[in-house]
């Protein structure tokens, strides 16, 4: 029974490139949340996804950040014109319902932007 | 504003000894709160507390909530050199059932020495 996968594991671009971080919740959950983790610093809530739906999307950058969690396919988390600022690890958590479930998280992507 | 503070933020034992973590929170509607160890990869989920008093245990590890004094401890005996890592304090504010939108600390990093 597979965890949250999430890839890349790691993930360089140039200032003014697209990152895509791709996540694959549990097998049988149907949410998915975006955490972002900067240097010295706790996880941060960035958004939070059901199949199709933004649900809630208030710790996330107006400019440059969107996600998805299409019907097919895992969630992506995508940064475009990425600036130095947005070098971090990058978590993606899954949980089965709007219960008291605690969340899992898979590994993270680390993006560093030169 | 919700806000989880942690202490110390970081702390180097021998193996053997006891160590205590902790966790302080102010937040509007308080619904839960969560400890995960962090290693080099994800957070793993170690105790969810909604109640106040009710001591969590596993193995060597320990964790307790109050309510009133808006706190929460884990406690580790008989450290190993297994237990370093980052502990991560979350809490979850009641608000429309969502469960992910987790607010943390900013972790305390365990060091356990030989």
């Amino acid at each position: 029974n597979a965890g949250v996968m999430q890839n890349p594991r790691h993930l360089v671009r140039r200032r003014g490139q697209e990152a895509r971080l791709r996540c694959s919740p549990m097998k049988g959950h149907s949410h998915v949340y975006w955490y972002r983790q900067l240097p010295e610093e706790g996880l941060k809530f960035m958004v939070y996804l059901q199949k199709e739906n933004i649900i809630d999307e208030s710790g996330m950058p107006k400019e440059r950040f969107s996600a998805e969690f299409p019907k097919e396919g895992p969630s992506i988390l995508r940064i475009q014109q990425v600036v130095r600022g947005d070098s971090a690890a990058y978590f993606c958590a899954s949980s089965p319902n709007e219960g008291n479930s605690p969340l899992h998280f898979g590994n993270g992507t680390r993006l560093t932007v030169t | 504003e919700d806000k989880v503070v942690q202490s110390p933020l970081s702390l180097v034992v021998h193996e053997g000894d006891t160590v205590t973590l902790n966790c302080s929170y102010e937040v509007t509607n308080f619904r839960s709160l969560l400890w995960y160890k962090q290693e080099k990869k994800a957070p793993t989920f170690l105790f969810m507390l909604t109640s106040s008093g009710i001591e969590k245990k596993s193995g060597r590890l320990s964790s307790i909530l109050d309510k009133k004094e808006l706190f929460s401890i884990l406690n580790i005996t008989a450290t190993q050199t297994g237990d370093s890592a980052i502990y991560l304090c979350a809490v979850v504010p009641r608000t429309s059932g969502n469960t992910g939108k987790l607010i943390f600390g900013q972790g305390t990093t365990l060091q356990v020495k030989p």
